[in-house]
């Protein structure tokens, strides 16, 4: 089966400017994350949906990121204005099911690597 | 708080050497899972233990969970250099399914 696709892979843009990330998943995964991966650390949630709704945004910083999934498949993820500590790697993410003590597993996209500058 | 912490955070050993890394996290968990990352690259799943299995294997990767330590050990048998990369464990708590990464071990194995 086709992996998560994601695009672009790299985007270079200065401070109070504006990006948007884009994220396919795998056909027939319900769930989707998008993650923040800062150099040198490991993957933080940012937003998780399950189909077209949010189910977790609690770490998502909503006066600059947004995301949606309108139609429960494709998702993007906007960052406006951009700051410089938004220099990271986004990974896309989705899996089979939500429900938990299933196997939730996770397979992950390339990610963008956005630089601020 | 950060629930998953990996050590070391960086291990270099010899092709043919084993590599083990380390896991430890706070609060109950449903299930532990290991990540591998290579430079550049999204994350591949590895191996998921569930919290009443105590020890788990899969090719040349052996898992164990002490969850009465509230930590889980990945060991990497007859390492070759195609296995440099980063490794990460992520918790998945038994009220949700989100994923709690840890900072990861970046593994060095030189030919």
């Amino acid at each position: 089966e086709a992996g998560v696709a994601q695009s672009p892979r790299y985007k270079i843009i200065e401070k109070r400017q504006s990006v948007a990330f884009w994220c396919n998943p795998i056909s027939g995964h319900a769930t989707l994350y998008w993650y923040q991966q800062i150099l040198g650390q490991g993957p933080k949630l940012l937003i998780q949906f399950q189909n077209n709704g949010v189910v977790d945004d609690s770490q998502l910083p909503k006066d600059r990121f947004s995301a949606e999934r309108l139609k429960g498949v494709d998702s993007t993820l906007k960052i406006q204005p951009a700051k410089l500590e938004d220099s990271a790697v986004y990974l896309c993410a989705s899996s089979r099911s939500l429900t938990s003590g299933n196997n939730n597993e996770q397979f992950f996209g390339p990610g963008t690597r956005l630089t601020v500058l | 708080s950060q629930q998953g912490e990996e050590d070391p955070q960086a291990l270099s050993i010899q092709e043919g050497e084993n590599a083990t890394m380390n896991c430890s996290y706070k609060t109950s968990i449903n299930n532990l899972q290991w990540y591998r990352q290579n430079s550049g690259r999204g994350l591949v799943h590895l191996i998921l233990i569930r919290s009443n299995e105590r020890e788990k294997h899969s090719g040349r990767l052996r898992v164990t969970l002490d969850t009465s330590k509230k930590s889980s050990s990945l060991l990497i048998t007859a390492s070759r250099a195609a296995d440099t990369a980063s490794y990460f464990c992520a918790t998945d708590a038994p009220s949700g399914s989100r994923l709690t990464f840890g900072e990861g071990t970046q593994l060095t194995v030189n030919p």
